[in-house]
């Protein structure tokens, strides 16, 4: 079965660039999406088709796909962004996540 | 704009069957769209169960086909999930989704609920 590996934690400091990267074999000929997670809540998209912003995503969060990383980047980081991370795509007919990437803004 | 709502019991007895049920507002079942469940157990990451097609398609998670069954009701516009045989391990919250017709993307998420397993 298809797997995807995400850093399991990252620390920046606010006004930092977050770098959020998920790996699986030949991950740039997939479609990748992103949700963010904060405490208690449901996930949100924050990132379609591999670089595309859902409305309502503030222009900080941007992405790219490419070989076999994906990478979520969060310019000028706020405290508001502190949540979990997971990348997500399709693959044989399932959905398949990344294991999650608990950012924290210090 | 879509709202999903899950319902169903809280608590489910070992070896019980869940049993759960997603009502769709603002969106039309019968839409291009699939329709699904991630459940997400305690301080744990997410994990899809299965999404279903108002048509009928379905696709499962290998590792949890055996046990789910995903059932869409479009005059009720609602979709529901059964979980047999269930055990600790099925604790968790339990999201139903919205994924675009090309499956790629869960592009809506309900609330979630909170299922425990325990005698």
């Amino acid at each position: 079965s298809y797997e995807l590996t995400q850093q399991p934690s990252l620390s920046v400091s606010p006004g930092q660039t977050a770098s959020i990267t998920c790996s699986g074999a030949r991950l740039g000929d997939k479609f990748i999406s992103w949700y963010q997670q904060k405490p208690g809540q449901s996930p949100i998209m924050v990132i379609y088709q591999d670089n595309k912003r859902p409305s309502g995503i503030p222009e900080r969060f941007s992405a790219s796909n490419s070989g076999n990383t994906a990478t979520l980047t969060i310019s000028g980081t706020q405290p508001l962004d502190e949540a979990d991370y997971y990348c997500q795509t399709w693959d044989t007919n399932t959905v398949v996540f990344g294991g999650g990437t608990k950012l924290t803004v210090l | 704009q879509v709202q999903l709502q899950e319902s169903g019991p809280g608590l489910v007895k070992p070896s019980e069957t869940l049993s759960l049920t997603c009502t769709v507002s603002g969106f039309s079942i019968t839409s291009t769209s699939y329709w699904g469940w991630v459940r997400q157990p305690p301080g744990k990451g997410l994990e899809w169960i299965a999404s279903i097609h108002h048509s009928g398609n379905t696709h499962y998670n290998p590792s949890l086909k055996s046990r789910v069954t995903i059932l869409v009701d479009s005059s009720k516009n609602d979709f529901s999930l059964r979980l047999t045989s269930v055990t600790a391990a099925d604790t968790a919250v339990y999201y139903c989704t919205r994924q675009q017709a090309s499956l790629e993307t869960l592009a809506s998420w309900g609330r979630g609920t909170q299922v425990t397993v325990s005698s």
